[in-house]
């Protein structure tokens, strides 16, 4: 099966920084990867709709400016939470789907970032 | 707009008996996937069914849609201990290219 790759699967940081995180699609190539937010105990939160070479689609409330998305790649898109803050602690999950499937068909997922700001 | 809201929230049984939880959704579809999630990963994909099939077996899964209820249920038999995590139900709308919307999921705790 496909394989998404997602790094780090734990950051802590301080007030105040920025952090990273990475997904890959190791075995295909994704033009669409989605980005989601979940709470401890809660379902998936749709944050933003990455598509390669274009600007990342954003849900409503979910800041850009906070929540820079690149996908620069089919390969790659990462997720930048900039001067994070304790309220931005979260678990994050990537997920893809194949360029030959319709979108939002069978989704594979990145194992998640859980991210603690301190 | 969370979009499936699965029950129960929480489920716990003896390995061996069967597993059943239950995903309603508002709007109509294109099809309706189950996904697993152990705690602190990702997803893994389960199964889809798509709004013209009516029930679907992958091993000893079993899922059934009823588009005229908005409803899906997913049925585990023989349940392992290795089956123990959350179970989500996420539709995809007939209203063009929107994303998955996952529901609320169901904690499922199989006790060996």
């Amino acid at each position: 099966g496909a394989v998404v790759s997602q790094h780090p699967s734990r950051v802590i940081c301080k007030s105040g920084t920025s952090v990273k995180i990475e997904c890959r699609s190791l075995d295909f190539q994704a033009t669409t990867m989605f980005w989601y937010r979940q709470f401890p105990k809660q379902s998936l939160m749709l944050m933003a709709t990455s598509n390669e070479g274009s600007k990342a689609t954003y849900e409503q409330g979910v800041e850009k400016d906070k929540f820079l998305i690149n996908h620069a790649s089919l390969t790659l898109s990462t997720l930048t939470v900039t001067s994070a803050h304790p309220e931005d602690s979260s678990f994050y999950i990537c997920s893809a789907s194949r360029v030959r499937t319709r979108t939002n068909e069978k989704l594979f997922f990145g194992s998640g970032t859980q991210l603690s700001v301190l | 707009s969370q979009q499936g809201e699965e029950d129960p929230q929480a489920l716990s049984i003896q390995e061996g008996e069967n597993a059943t939880m239950n995903c309603s959704y508002k709007t109509s579809i294109n099809n309706l996937q189950w996904y697993r999630q152990n705690s602190g990963r990702g997803l893994v994909h389960l199964i889809l069914i798509r709004s013209n099939e009516r029930e679907k077996h992958s091993g000893r899964l079993r899922v059934t849609l009823d588009t005229s209820k908005k409803s899906s249920s997913l049925l585990i038999t023989a349940s392992r201990a290795a089956d123990t995590a959350s179970y989500f139900c996420a539709t995809v709308s007939n209203s063009g290219n929107t994303p998955l919307v996952f529901g609320k999921g169901t904690r499922l705790s199989v006790i060996a």
